[in-house]
Order: C-alpha cells, then structure tokens, then sequence
C-alpha cells in the first residue's frame, strides 16, 4: 500500500528566512497532495494542494512543488512570519478499496523564532 | 455553514469508564474520518465512514473500539473500558458526497480525551 514519508520532523528558522519540508511517497498510482497546517489546539486545515499535471502551484508565501518521477513533493515557506509556527502535515490521494483515501506524512513541527 | 462540530471538546474518564465521542459533518457531507493525535505525534488514521457504512476501519484497535455514522445524526466514536493510553486528542474530519480524487477533508476542533 502507498507509505508517505515526511521530513524533517522538526524544523526551526530564523523569521525572515525559508523553509522546506519534504515528502515521499511509495505508490506511483497517487495523483493528488495536499498540504495541511495545525495550529495549536485546533484541527489541521488545508493551506494548498497540488495534482501530478502539475510540476509547481504558488500561493502568495507558500508554494508546493512536485516530482513524480522521484515520488516526492516539498512545501516552501518564504518570508516566515511567527504565525507561521504550527504543524504541517503532506498527504497523498490513493483511491483504494473503491474509494478516495488520503495517506498522511507523520507531520513537521516549524518554529519560527523572533 | 457551519464547519465539523465536534462534542464535547474536552472529556475526562477514570480508568475503566466508556467515552463517546461526537461529530458532526459539514451540511452536505456524507464521508467521514476518525483520527487520533498523541502529543507532539501526527495524525494516525482510525477508520473511515459513509452513512450507515464502515468502508475501512484499518487504523481502529480491534477491542473496545467502535465507531458508527447513523442515518440520522453525528457519528459517533465509542470507547469502551477506557485505559490510560487512550489520552490523546481525536480529531473527526468529513469530506462531500460525491467521491473525488481531490476531496479536501475538513476537520473539526478535536475532542481531548484524558483518562485519570
């Protein structure tokens, strides 16, 4: 079955600078990845996705990209700001036993410090 | 139009005691997922429902663990004989009806479940 895999686990910077989170995955057969934030004692919510006819989607600080042949897609933060700071999870769409199921990365805590 | 709802939003067992966890959809919604979130951990998948349906309850423990979505209203995640290691926040998600590849799922605030 599709495995994702999320690094790092954590992951501090600077404000002001990037960051980068990556993800794989093991099934070739999974066309759709979105991107999820969890802020502090909520529930994750979706911030952007990207579908495997497309290499790159950007959405003003925040940009995803993907490489189907190597079966990995990243998340890019520019310009991080302390509002920034939460869980990301990545996930990848497999439909499986007749329905659409999302596979999750085990998530990346980002901390931005002042 | 109201997001997931979930209730109670905290919940509190003695060891032994059953909890029942609550969710309810979006309007319209019809898919819903059962995740539970240990602390500083990820999301661990738990099962997956339609209306008056299982369609994948792989990430459920066997034993005292049940979830149900009813025709009529929330569904509902059952543990019985709660012990100390079902401290954890769940989180219940749902997604529309009509299944998509790209069904965004949307999440509801979490229920905190602390065993004494």
């Amino acid at each position: 079955g599709e495995n994702v895999e999320q690094h790092p686990s954590t992951l501090s910077v600077q404000e002001g600078d990037s960051a980068v989170i990556k993800c794989t995955y093991s099934d070739s057969a999974s066309n759709y990845f979105p991107w999820y934030k969890q802020e502090l004692g909520k529930g994750p919510q979706l911030i952007i996705d990207i579908r495997s006819n497309v290499g790159e989607k950007k959405d003003q600080r925040i940009a995803v990209t993907l490489n189907k042949t190597a079966k990995h897609f990243s998340l890019h933060i520019t310009e991080t700001q302390p509002e920034d700071s939460a869980v990301y999870f990545c996930a990848a769409s497999l439909y499986m036993d007749s329905n659409y199921q999302l596979i999750w990365g085990a998530g990346t805590k980002l901390i931005i410090k002042p | 139009n109201a997001g997931v709802m979930q209730n109670p939003r905290h919940l509190v067992r003695r060891r032994g005691q059953e909890a029942r966890l609550r969710c309810s959809p979006m309007k319209g919604h019809s898919h819903v997922y059962w995740y539970r979130q240990l602390p500083e951990e990820g999301l661990k998948f738990m099962v997956y429902l339609q209306k008056e349906n299982i369609i994948d309850e792989s990430g459920m423990p066997k034993e005292r663990f049940s979830a149900e979505f009813p025709k009529e209203g929330p569904s509902i995640l059952r543990i019985q004989q709660v012990v100390r290691g079902d401290s954890a926040a769940y989180f219940c998600a749902s997604s529309p009806k009509i299944a998509s590849l790209y069904n965004e799922q949307f999440f509801g605030p979490g229920t905190r479940l602390t065993v004494l």
